[in-house]
């Protein structure tokens, strides 16, 4: 079966650190492109980076330069290396991949970040 | 960097027909492909349709998506509405490594 799992996530204070991971099964990360998108509480969905398959990276404006997306192929996982938080990236992370680098095809279910002191 | 704009919200009765509509802000919406997602209450997205009319296996074909070059906008249209179908419906494409989702719309099936 297809599937992504999220982890990671939890209460940080603002300018704290976070990874989260998303162990993948039934199908081989470094083949797909592998997607983060977030949800803020009671907001819409934002892109926030993907990895493809050929390793090269892309970041939302609101993120770069603070975030590192990555992957461990000996693991099959997704990371997203969270630096620097602020109480705007408090949301629901998701992990999304697909064979098509322009949509997300599978998701996870999510893992909660919440930047707060 | 283009947006996507999509109504807040829609309703319609149990049977009927309903549109969901996404304009992009810039650049032709036959650029780059449309796909809609589909997200309940307290659940993750699905995708409902994919390259702005296929739909995934497993998806109803009460669901169909087109796209209008003379309105640059996408659309979803969901017929024979049942009770399930209520739900957060998102519209999203690309665009130059950026990847932009509208800001979805809220479909209540009374």
């Amino acid at each position: 079966e297809v599937q992504l799992v999220e982890s990671g996530g939890g209460l940080v204070q603002p300018g704290g650190s976070l990874r989260l991971s998303c162990a993948a099964s039934g199908f081989t990360v470094s083949s797909n492109y592998m997607s983060w998108v977030r949800q803020a509480p009671g907001k819409g969905l934002e892109w926030v980076s993907v990895i493809y398959s050929g390793g090269s990276t892309y970041y939302a404006d609101s993120v770069k330069g603070r975030f590192t997306i990555s992957r461990d192929n000996s693991k099959n996982t997704l990371y997203l290396q969270m630096n620097s938080l602020r109480a705007e990236d408090t949301a629901v992370y998701y992990c999304a991949s697909s064979k098509r680098p322009d949509a997300f095809d599978i998701w996870g279910q999510g893992t909660m970040v919440t930047v707060s002191s | 960097n283009f947006m996507l704009t999509q109504p807040h919200s829609v309703s319609e009765s149990p049977g009927k027909t309903v549109t969901i509509s996404c304009t992009r802000s810039s650049g032709s919406i036959a650029s780059n492909y449309v796909q809609w997602y589909q997200q309940r209450p307290g659940s993750a997205p699905t995708t409902v349709i994919y390259e702005d009319n296929q739909r995934p296996s497993g998806v109803p074909d009460r669901f169909s998506g087109s796209i209008d070059s003379s309105s640059n906008s996408a659309s979803l249209t969901i017929s024979g509405l049942k009770t399930e179908d209520e739900a957060d419906y998102y519209c999203q494409s690309y665009d130059s490594s950026i990847w932009v989702f509208g800001g979805g719309t809220k479909l209540t099936v009374l």
